[in-house]
C-alpha cells in the first residue's frame, strides 16, 4: 500500500528564515512525487513535481529514494509563502491513484 | 482557458438525503477525479473517470458513486447521507491522470445536519 506522511501539521517561521516541509512516503515501486499548494481563498494547485527537477517560487524538492523522502525546501521564506502544502505520491504500473499527505500549514511571520 | 468548475459551491443536507455534485473539467481534459477533503484526513481519493469509464476507485462505501458524460463533465452522487459525509468535495481534471498534474476546482462544501 502507498502512504504519504507529513509529520508537521503546522510550521511557523519568520520572513527570511529557511523553510523545510517534510514528506516521507511508502511505496514498493518507483513513485512519482508532487507538491501541491493551496493559498488562502485559492484552489489547490501544483507547485512542483520531482521529475521536473526545477525550482518554483524559490522552492526545491529532491527525491531521496534511500530515505523515501521528498522534502520541500526554500532558503529564505517570504510572507506570501504562507499556505497549506500537500505532498502527493502517484504510483506506477497501471495504478495511478494519487495519495496525498494530510498537509502542512506554513505560516511566515513578518 | 476556463478552469475546473464545480457546482454547487455550498449545500446543506440532512441525514438520509442524497446529493449530486457536478464538475466541468478544463476543455480538452478527459480525466476527472474526485476527492474528499476533511481537516482530519486530508485529501482522500474517491474515483476517477476517463472517457466515460471509471478507471479507479478509492476505498469508500457504495453510497458514493459517480459518472462521466460524453462531454467529459462528471457528477458524483452520495446517497443516504451521514453526518460524517460533511466535507469539501474536490474535483480535478487532467488530460490523462497518468500524465501527472491535476487541475483542481474550488470544491463543493457539503454540510450534513
Amino acid at each position: 500500500a502507498q502512504r504519504v506522511t507529513q509529520p508537521e501539521k503546522l510550521l511557523s517561521v519568520f520572513k527570511g528564515a529557511p523553510v523545510e516541509l517534510k514528506c516521507n512516503y511508502s511505496y514498493s515501486g518507483s513513485p512519482e512525487l508532487f507538491w501541491y499548494v493551496q493559498y488562502s481563498r485559492q484552489r489547490l494547485q501544483l507547485l512542483l513535481r520531482h521529475i521536473s527537477r526545477e525550482s518554483i517560487k524559490g522552492f526545491t524538492a529532491d527525491l531521496n529514494k534511500g530515505e523515501t523522502s521528498f522534502h520541500l525546501k526554500k532558503p529564505f521564506a517570504q510572507e506570501e509563502d504562507s499556505a497549506m502544502y500537500y505532498c502527493a505520491l502517484r504510483g506506477s504500473g497501471g495504478s495511478y491513484i494519487p495519495t496525498f499527505g494530510r498537509g502542512t500549514s506554513l505560516i511566515v511571520h513578518p | 482557458k476556463a478552469g475546473v468548475t464545480q457546482t454547487p459551491r455550498y449545500l446543506i443536507k440532512t441525514r438520509g438525503q442524497q446529493v449530486t455534485l457536478s464538475c466541468s473539467p478544463i476543455s480538452g481534459h478527459r480525466s476527472v477525479s474526485w476527492y474528499q477533503q476533511t481537516p482530519g484526513q486530508g485529501l482522500q481519493f474517491l474515483f476517477e473517470y476517463f472517457s466515460e469509464t471509471q478507471r479507479n476507485k478509492g476505498n469508500f462505501p457504495g453510497r458514493f458513486s459517480g459518472r462521466q458524460f460524453s462531454n467529459s463533465r462528471s457528477e458524483m452522487n452520495v446517497s443516504t447521507l451521514e453526518l460524517g459525509d460533511s466535507a469539501l468535495y474536490l474535483c480535478a481534471s487532467s488530460s490523462d491522470m497518468t500524465a501527472g498534474e491535476l487541475f483542481f476546482g474550488e470544491g463543493s462544501r457539503l454540510t450534513v445536519l
